[in-house]
């Protein structure tokens, strides 16, 4: 069955850290995404991605980058955390066309 | 950009009553989906209905697509405790992106 396993639950940061959120999925997909979600504001695709090394922004990219040095794993990176980055982050896969596949998510919060 | 709007915001009725969810959207598509969401827990997806469809069962989901008022409902028939959760419509405008709608939050009573 495909996974999509996102490496935290729940993490705290302070302000200003630099934050790492990694996902990893075991499906040999070659499309990985990550979505902000927040109430009232539904899901977000913060950045994308169609193949290794290759990343696009997405609607809402400012104070985020990403990395996608294996085909398995895209990680998220808050290059110095502020509160307003404190919300829900889910990350998916998809094969081509077909439907994406999410993981758990990590729910962040930034004091 | 969000391009899907969903409509209730959040509905809550009976077991074992049917349950209808509303989606609207603006630019034309490829394919429209739904994804259900369990409190704390990501989306699993439970349909996807294609541009040149009109209607698409699975169990005990219906979904309709009308591509002249760019809008879809979905339709939970008998319902159950268990099918508690947030609902989502996403559009495929291409590019393999998914656009999602702001979801309705359905709430089954016993």
């Amino acid at each position: 069955d495909v996974k999509v396993t996102q490496s935290s639950r729940y993490l705290v940061k302070r302000t200003g850290e630099k934050v790492f959120l990694e996902c990893v999925q075991d499906m040999d997909h070659e499309n990985m995404f990550w979505y902000r979600q927040d109430p009232g504001l539904g899901l977000r695709l913060i950045y994308f991605s169609y193949d290794v090394k290759m990343k696009e922004k997405g609607d809402i990219p400012e104070g985020y980058s990403v990395s996608r040095e294996k085909k398995e794993r895209f990680s998220l990176i808050l290059e110095s955390a502020s509160t307003n980055q404190t919300s829900m982050y889910l990350c998916a896969s998809s094969l081509g066309l077909q439907p994406q596949h999410f993981g758990d998510g990590t729910r962040l919060s930034i004091l | 950009s969000q391009q899907g709007e969903e409509d209730p915001q959040a509905l809550s009725i009976q077991e074992g009553e049917n349950a209808t969810m509303n989606c609207s959207y603006k630019t034309s598509i490829n394919n429209l989906q739904w994804y259900r969401q369990n409190s704390g827990r990501g989306l699993v997806h439970l349909i996807l209905i294609r541009s040149n469809e009109r209607e698409k069962h699975s169990g005990r989901l219906r979904v309709t697509l009308d591509t002249s008022k760019k809008s879809s409902s979905l339709l939970i028939t008998a319902s159950r405790a268990a099918d508690t959760a947030s609902y989502f419509c996403a559009t495929d405008p291409g590019a393999q992106k998914l656009v999602f709608g702001q979801g309705t939050r359905l709430t089954i009573n016993p």
